[in-house]
């Protein structure tokens, strides 16, 4: 059975700082999502990498994949209050549509 | 906004009842996926339709049932309701084409408050 788990759960951090969040995985995978949820609202996708070594940038936000370790990281550079929220990576499971979700980190920057 | 519209926003219904889910996908997308986000749970994937044809089933109770209607919009039914059942039931879709890759586009979502 497919489980992921996420660390931390939370994470207050001050602006200008950087910070990872990890999703580990527990069987093979052939792609994983990170997404963003702001308080009260919907999904928001923000990578999807499908294959060993992918790495994606977008802001401030790096996310990587290394499937030999089935370890995704988010990494977050010199923080700004705008990206507060919580942070899920989900897991695909290989071959197939289904999908697992890892906890979620909540996120908090403070000014 | 993702393109994905999800009626009603909100719902509250009592233990017992039986209540449908209307998700309209991004225009041109064939791909419809439910999801379940409760406090306890966490985010679960339900179910995946492509095209009208059921692709995937997640952690989806027997009491809930999907289908996907030739125009594409999707119905998520949910029956003999139970209070654990509340929570927030987001559909999403993604692009055309049969593939495992594509990233998904969420909807609004709908509460669900099962009193």
């Amino acid at each position: 059975e497919l489980k992921v788990e996420q660390n931390p759960l939370f994470l207050s951090m001050q602006e200008g700082k950087n910070y990872t969040i990890y999703c580990n995985y527990s069987t093979t995978s052939d792609r994983l999502y990170w997404y963003r949820q702001d308080p009260g609202k919907s999904l928001e996708s923000l990578f999807v990498l499908l294959s060993n070594g992918a790495v994606k940038q977008e802001g401030r936000l790096m996310a990587s994949l290394d499937t030999k370790a089935r370890l995704s990281t988010l990494h977050i550079t010199a923080a700004v209050h705008d990206l507060s929220a919580t942070y899920f990576c989900a897991v695909g499971m290989g071959g197939t549509y289904k999908y697992i979700f890892g906890t979620g980190t909540r996120l908090k920057v403070l000014a | 906004d993702s393109g994905v519209t999800q009626t009603p926003k909100h719902l509250i219904t009592a233990t017992g009842q039986r209540v449908t889910l209307r998700c309209s996908p991004r225009s041109g997308d064939l791909s419809v996926y439910w999801y379940q986000q409760s406090l306890d749970q966490g985010l679960q994937f339900l179910i995946h339709y492509y095209n009208g044809e059921e692709r995937a089933k997640g952690n989806i109770l027997e009491r809930f049932s999907a289908q996907q209607f030739p125009d594409l919009h999707s119905e998520l039914n949910l029956s003999s309701l139970e209070l654990g059942d509340s929570a927030l039931y987001f559909c999403a879709s993604s692009e055309s084409r049969d593939s495992l890759s594509y990233e998904q586009y969420f909807g609004p979502g709908t509460r669900l408050t099962v009193t």
